[in-house]
């Protein structure tokens, strides 16, 4: 069990660049999640997979957040034309379908300049 | 629109004393969690709580849920350095977690 990884760990980029954040949940974990971070805050959920099946998306996901997960595996979380306000963390859960109880992953931090 | 409060937001402590972390969510819920984050960290998990009146043990750290007030408890005993750091209460409303504002905890000697 070598947990929920995430890539990169850091990204700064410039204001109207894009960036692609991935996932990688842990083996056999149907359920995956992503949620954002600012500074001083609780995680806010962003959207949710079940399998390859996006299920649930929150209205903080603008038109310019999209979110995939290809054959039910690893996520990817685009944003396009970054903006200062996309400055945040971003954070990856799996969970089981028996098991609610939701594993993070480290976090990828977004700095938009 | 589900609600998570938790108080305080900030606290303070002497290395020694009990305090309590109280997490209050304004709907129906039977399932919560409570998390714990280091600076520049990713979230920990610390206990989950599936029912009514559960209540969980582990170190100096014990958590309680009441559904019916719709309250969990983190309460901590004879506090010591290592527990400084911000912990979270998520309330389950699944398929996903609704997170409190986090409860920045720091311990004096």
């Amino acid at each position: 069990d070598t947990g929920v990884s995430q890539n990169p760990r850091h990204k700064i980029t410039k204001r109207g660049q894009n960036v692609t954040f991935r996932c990688d949940p842990i083996s056999e974990h149907n359920r995956l999640y992503w949620y954002r971070q600012t500074l001083g805050q609780g995680p806010e959920f962003l959207t949710y997979f079940q399998n390859e099946a996006q299920l649930e998306k929150s209205r903080l996901l603008s038109d310019r957040f999209s979110a995939e997960r290809p054959k039910g595996s690893f996520s990817t979380l685009e944003i396009q034309r970054t903006e200062q306000g996309d400055s945040a963390m971003y954070l990856c859960a799996s969970s089981t379908g028996s098991d609610y109880e939701q594993y993070f992953g480290p976090g990828t931090r977004l700095t938009v300049t | 629109e589900l609600k998570v409060e938790q108080n305080p937001l900030f606290l303070s402590m002497q290395e020694g004393k009990n305090y309590t972390i109280y997490c209050n969510y304004s709907t129906t819920s039977d399932r919560l969690y409570w998390y714990r984050q280091d600076p520049g960290k990713s979230l920990e998990s610390l206990f989950v709580l599936l029912s009514n009146g559960a209540v969980k043990q582990e170190g100096r750290l014990m958590a309680s849920l009441d559904t019916k007030a719709r309250l969990s408890t983190l309460h901590i005993t004879a506090a010591v350095h290592d527990l400084s750091a911000t912990y979270f209460c998520a309330v389950d409303i699944s398929p996903l977690m609704r997170f409190g504002a986090g409860t920045r905890l720091t311990v004096k000697p």
